[in-house]
């Protein structure tokens, strides 16, 4: 159980053109979602929060307008990078929170296989 | 959101026990402790979450001292599969289980 799905894995566009990566809970429904981005040999970092019916929530210093996320079921999030730049080119990663109805704390985030974004 | 603090990499040789510890000395208490794996070029893999003293699952085991200041993973015989970067990260219970990704831990498996 638990898996989490995104497509495409990898992804090669020109500079300027617009990119969207789909982000699928398989087996839960999923209210809120995350979007991380990591560069080779660095760690996850968090991009948003993605939740379900609402806009999304960004951390400081990642552009609302270039990478909007859509949350528009409870099992899918949507990361559209717009006119994207090599400097975009990264891995993208999409993480969904799974709730255990009744036990408080045991919430877990499962993550998707990740995103290889490749800007020329 | 409480900060962690890892080694940045360890040698094991395969068939050895690992044991990875990791330090979050401003841990709340709504904070559970969770442990993932991550592979090149994967997402960071579930292993294992706990909120004190001692959880096992059929791949790991976690030990959480009363003072819940530090928390250690601990692979039993591990093999060169295993080879991999693990994170330690701090949540909190219900909301939205925002957390930060620290550095990880590379843990290099050597036959």
């Amino acid at each position: 159980g638990a898996v989490v799905s995104q497509h495409p894995s990898w992804v090669i566009c020109k500079s300027g053109t617009s990119v969207k990566i789909e982000c699928r809970s398989l087996d839960f429904q999923a209210t809120t979602m995350f979007w991380y981005r990591q560069f080779p040999k660095q760690s996850l970092m968090l991009m948003a929060t993605s939740n379900e019916g609402s806009k999304a929530t960004y951390e400081q210093g990642v552009e609302k307008d270039k990478f909007l996320i859509n949350h528009a079921s409870l099992t899918l999030s949507t990361l559209t990078v717009t006119s994207a730049h090599p400097e975009d080119s990264s891995f993208y990663i999409c993480s969904a929170l799974q709730w255990t109805s009744g036990r408080a704390g045991t919430d877990t985030q499962y993550f998707g296989p990740g995103t290889r974004l490749t800007v020329l | 959101l409480a900060k962690t603090t890892q080694p940045i990499s360890m040698d094991s040789y395969e068939g050895q026990e690992v044991n990875i510890t990791c330090s979050h000395n401003n841990i709340a208490t709504n904070d559970y402790i969770t442990w993932y794996q991550q592979f090149p070029s994967q997402g960071p893999r579930f292993i294992i979450q706990g909120y004190k003293t001692k959880v096992t699952n059929e791949v790991a085991s976690l030990f959480i001292p009363a003072d819940r200041k530090s928390s250690t993973l601990s692979l039993p015989r591990v093999s060169l599969s295993d080879t991999a970067v693990y994170y330690c990260l701090v949540g909190d219970i219900g909301g939205y289980q925002k957390v930060t990704f620290g550095t990880g831990t590379k843990l290099q498996v050597i036959p």
